[in-house]
């Protein structure tokens, strides 16, 4: 399985402000996803991010406000721009292996607060 | 379209004791299907998975879900608790697409 890796672990940040989380895998994969839990919350998928092509954003998520890049197979980068309390929540990357079957490996998340 | 659906936001076993985690699902195809653990202030962890193969899987920690069909479930079991199976559960589908839907989570708790 990947070994996945986040930068920042947590932060705390002031509303109105921008942060960029890293993502980074051990292996070279295809597809790369991000995902938000919030607080007491289950997971819903942000976007997905093949290399070499614009990131796909689910229904209630738009470029300007998650902008993502995916500069090579390894790696990853979630932007979370202008940030209000509403955006406090744990962001994870995780990656398809590449076994056909549709898992996600995940990383350890990245704890975001906003005040 | 597919969704899960997770019976019992909270479940507490003793130590020892079987541990059923409920898990149904909808899809319109035959589904792809997952259990994820959290343990606090970490990442998920992919415990087992169903793939068309056999109904009933095994996965790591001594966990394993049976794929029944017929009640569109896809429950995960343990024997015996252990206190380290304390953590958040969720259960997840694919309808052949990498896009994961998952419940809204099972937290377990282990009674010493």
């Amino acid at each position: 399985s990947a070994v996945i890796s986040q930068k920042p672990s947590r932060d705390i940040c002031q509303r109105g402000t921008s942060l960029t989380i890293q993502c980074q895998v051990d292996s070279q994969v295809t597809m790369m996803f991000w995902y938000r839990q919030q607080p007491g919350q289950s997971l819903t998928l942000i976007a997905t991010a093949n290399q070499g092509s614009e990131a796909t954003y689910e229904s209630g998520f738009v470029i300007d406000k998650f902008p993502i890049s995916r500069p090579n197979l390894t790696f990853s980068t979630l932007t979370v721009s202008n940030m209000s309390p509403e955006d406090s929540s744990i962001y994870l990357c995780s990656v398809d292996p590449g076994t056909g079957v549709y898992e996600q490996y995940f990383g350890p998340g990245t704890r975001l607060t906003v005040t | 379209a597919q969704s899960v659906t997770q019976l019992g936001s909270h479940v507490s076993v003793s130590e020892g004791a079987l541990v059923l985690l409920r898990c149904n699902y909808s899809s319109s195809v035959p589904p792809y299907l997952f259990w994820y653990v959290q343990y606090p202030n970490q990442g998920l962890q992919l415990l087992l998975k169903y793939t068309s193969a056999a109904t009933l899987v095994k996965g790591i920690n001594g966990f394993e879900a049976e794929f029944k069909k017929s009640e569109t479930s896809f429950h995960l079991t343990k024997p015996s608790a252990h206190m380290s199976d304390a953590a958040e559960y969720f259960c997840a589908v694919s309808e052949g697409s990498n896009n994961l839907f998952f419940g809204t989570g099972t937290r377990l708790t282990v009674i010493p």
